[in-house]
């Protein structure tokens, strides 16, 4: 398949170890938090969402973080595996008024086995 | 249960041709948008429908158009093809307006 993200920032992990992947978001008003993963040939796969009123959720082997002070989203993964590997996006909601998800410029997760 | 279904999966134009990608959002899902991916890029928005509406547009030009049926099902339509329309285009349902949406694996459409 092809490949998304040629030229993406890459984060390099070791099978087994935690991944934490970063993002800025650009709009103190968003009120609505996404991430999504996205292999070669594919669409967008939902992960986990936070709304702002929340600063931590937890799904299965995933964290959200949300810093609104920083305007900073971050996405860990515990115990990473090889099916982890592909690009990581976060997207952004104002959920008033606008009804567009803003999309990062994603990250580019590697599992080394 | 079937997931968001687009078609064609893959297609090529020249340029100044006209397209017509197609959407079937997930069954009960009454909101479907728009996305275009340029490859190395995150998608950006072009269109949200709901209930048959445009909710949203993003910042495209005219030669991008778009429509819900009362299926909930949706067509993206773009004239005079450029060159720079090359993309992958993504097309994603919801429930609502407000909850995440789920994403088709997408048209990539290359204009020549």
């Amino acid at each position: 398949g092809e490949s998304v993200g040629l030229h993406l920032p890459t984060l390099s992990v070791q099978e087994g170890d935690n991944s934490i992947i970063n993002c800025a978001y650009s709009n103190s008003a968003s009120d609505y938090f996404i991430w999504y993963k996205q292999e070669s040939g594919k669409g967008p796969q939902f992960i986990i969402d936070i709304r702002s009123n929340m600063d931590k959720r937890q799904g299965q082997r995933v964290t959200v973080l949300l810093n609104k002070t920083v305007k900073h989203l971050s996405l860990q993964i515990a115990a990473t595996q090889p099916g982890d590997s592909a690009v990581y996006f976060c997207a952004e909601n104002k959920s008033s008024g606008t009804y567009k998800y803003i999309f990062g410029t994603g990250t580019r997760l590697k599992v080394l086995a | 249960d079937a997931g968001v279904t687009q078609s064609p999966t893959h297609l090529i134009k020249t340029r100044g041709q006209h397209v017509t990608l197609r959407c079937s959002p997930i069954s009960g899902h009454k909101s479907v948008s728009w996305y275009q991916q340029v490859l190395g890029q995150g998608p950006q928005f072009i269109f949200q429908y709901y209930e048959k509406e445009e909710r949203g547009r993003g910042n495209f030009p005219d030669r991008f158009s778009a429509r819900q049926f009362p299926n909930y099902s949706s067509e993206l339509n773009v004239n005079a093809l450029l060159l720079g329309d090359s993309a992958l285009y993504l097309c994603a349902s919801s429930q609502g307006t407000d909850y995440g949406y789920t994403f088709g694996s997408g048209t990539r459409l290359t204009v020549v």
